[in-house]
């Protein structure tokens, strides 16, 4: 059984769309995280959820929006698609929000057009 | 600002030896840090936590050291083999319950 799974793999769209990302997982944990990762690798956290909390990355546009419609799910949703919005984007999970290890997701890989 | 540094981008090393991958940062004063594994098109797994009041951490053919004075962990992994190729992460958190910083990775190539 997967444990952190993401939908879809793949992801080609023109600029100025909106578009969402579903990540899901059957761990039980209590948070769950979005990552992007961009072309040099660097992967960097955007927002981190659990039912009490969301804590945002300040550098992260509000144009991202993470939507949780229970505590096993964390969708992204993304308005007015960028070109550098493009990148790799990995959802977590961790025990509860002081859990040291997270668990990642397979990854969905954007490209905007 | 916080920087965070893993020495090179690529790493290669023959079958058998011991690879030694280095993770600098500045600026910074992390509570505890995490190597983690990523192989191509996968997300990153978790290998090994060491915090701020451990000098040492060994997993199986895996070691990790953390030198606070020097800003630095060590991620040895000894008797290296070709299926330990990848892209290793060093992750670091202020405190328990923040988030992780990733490092840019490197990526090491075991040569048969």
């Amino acid at each position: 059984d997967t444990a952190v799974s993401q939908t879809p793999k793949y992801l080609v769209t023109q600029m100025g769309n909106d578009k969402s990302i579903k990540c899901e997982q059957n761990l039980g944990h209590d948070t769950m995280y979005w990552y992007k990762q961009d072309s040099k690798k660097f992967l960097k956290i955007m927002f981190s959820y659990n039912n009490k909390e969301l804590i945002i990355n300040e550098t992260v546009p509000n144009r991202f929006s993470p939507k949780s419609p229970d505590k096993a799910h964390l969708n992204l949703h993304i308005n007015s698609l960028e070109l550098g919005d493009s990148a790799v984007y990995f959802c977590a999970s961790s025990q509860d929000g002081r859990s040291e290890t997270q668990y990642f997701g397979p990854g969905t890989r954007l490209l905007v057009l | 600002s916080q920087k965070i540094e893993q020495n090179s981008e690529a790493l290669n090393i023959q079958e058998g030896k011991t690879a030694t991958l280095t993770c600098n940062y500045t600026n910074y004063s992390p509570a505890y840090l995490q190597w983690y594994r990523q192989d191509p098109g996968r997300g990153p797994v978790f290998l090994l936590l060491i915090r701020e009041n451990e000098k040492e951490k060994r997993k199986e053919r895996l070691k990790v050291t953390f030198d606070t004075t020097l800003k630095q962990s060590l991620f040895h992994i000894t008797a290296s083999q070709p299926a330990d190729s990848a892209t290793y992460l060093c992750a670091l958190a202020k405190d328990y319950g923040q988030n992780f910083v990733f490092g840019p990775g490197t990526r090491l190539s075991v040569l048969p």
